[in-house]
């Protein structure tokens, strides 16, 4: 099944320790991208991905690191989270970047930082 | 820089009636896409267009690309309790060479009394 994989579902952290979400696509898609979505704010863009090792900043970058080092993966890291990055992740591929045939969501990632 | 609004941000119907949601963009667009986010879920992507004064057709769902690519509107006939969640419009624009960016609106809520 064409899917987009995100790992884990609900994670509640502490301030300051590191964290990875993972997120991976069977779908040989070259773009990548992950989003938050917060309450009033809708979907905004933290970093995006046009094919491996070629990553850029979206909307809200601050916080966040990225890496592409396969096609299939796109994991996101907060080295060091903060309670205003409470929110839900959500993990998009596509065919490309104009994502002409729709982008592909994951089900979501619900982090909580204490 | 580019932006999307959505309007309304909520909309409660009773079932059977009509639901409509619009979207303006403040520059002109090279493509609308619709996504329907069911509560708890992730995006789902419905549909794109592309040509200006575009209108397409899904079953009771009826959504139209405006003539000067600014604005577009996705209406529901006769609502179902399936059509409950949040509907998203994002716009693509293409600036030249590689620079596309892809813009959601905050999304327009529909309730509906069980």
């Amino acid at each position: 099944e064409a899917q987009v994989t995100q790992n884990p579902r609900y994670l509640i952290t502490v301030t300051g320790k590191k964290l990875t979400v993972t997120c991976s696509q069977n779908m040989n898609h070259e773009y990548m991208s992950w989003y938050r979505q917060d309450p009033g704010l809708g979907l905004r863009q933290i970093y995006y991905s046009m094919n491996v090792e070629v990553t850029d900043k979206g909307d809200v970058p601050e916080g966040y690191k990225v890496s592409r080092k396969e096609k299939r993966n796109f994991p996101l890291i907060l080295e060091s989270p903060s309670p205003n990055q409470t929110s839900l992740y959500f993990c998009a591929s596509s065919l490309s970047r104009t994502g002409f045939d729709g982008y592909t969501f994951g089900s979501g990632t619900r982090l909580t930082v204490v | 820089g580019q932006q999307v609004m959505q309007i309304p941000q909520y909309q409660h119907v009773q079932e059977g009636e009509d639901f409509t949601t619009y979207c303006n963009s403040s520059t002109t667009l090279s493509n609308i896409q619709w996504y329907k986010q069911r509560p708890g879920g992730h995006p789902v992507f419905l549909i794109q267009l592309v040509k200006s004064g575009e209108v397409k057709k899904q079953k009771r769902l009826t959504f139209q690309f405006g003539e000067a690519k600014k604005n577009s509107s996705l209406h529901i006939t006769a609502t179902q309790t399936t059509d409950v969640g949040t509907y998203f419009c994002a716009g693509g624009e293409n600036s030249g060479g590689s620079n596309y960016k892809l813009t959601f609106g905050k999304g327009t809520l529909l309730t509906m009394n069980p």
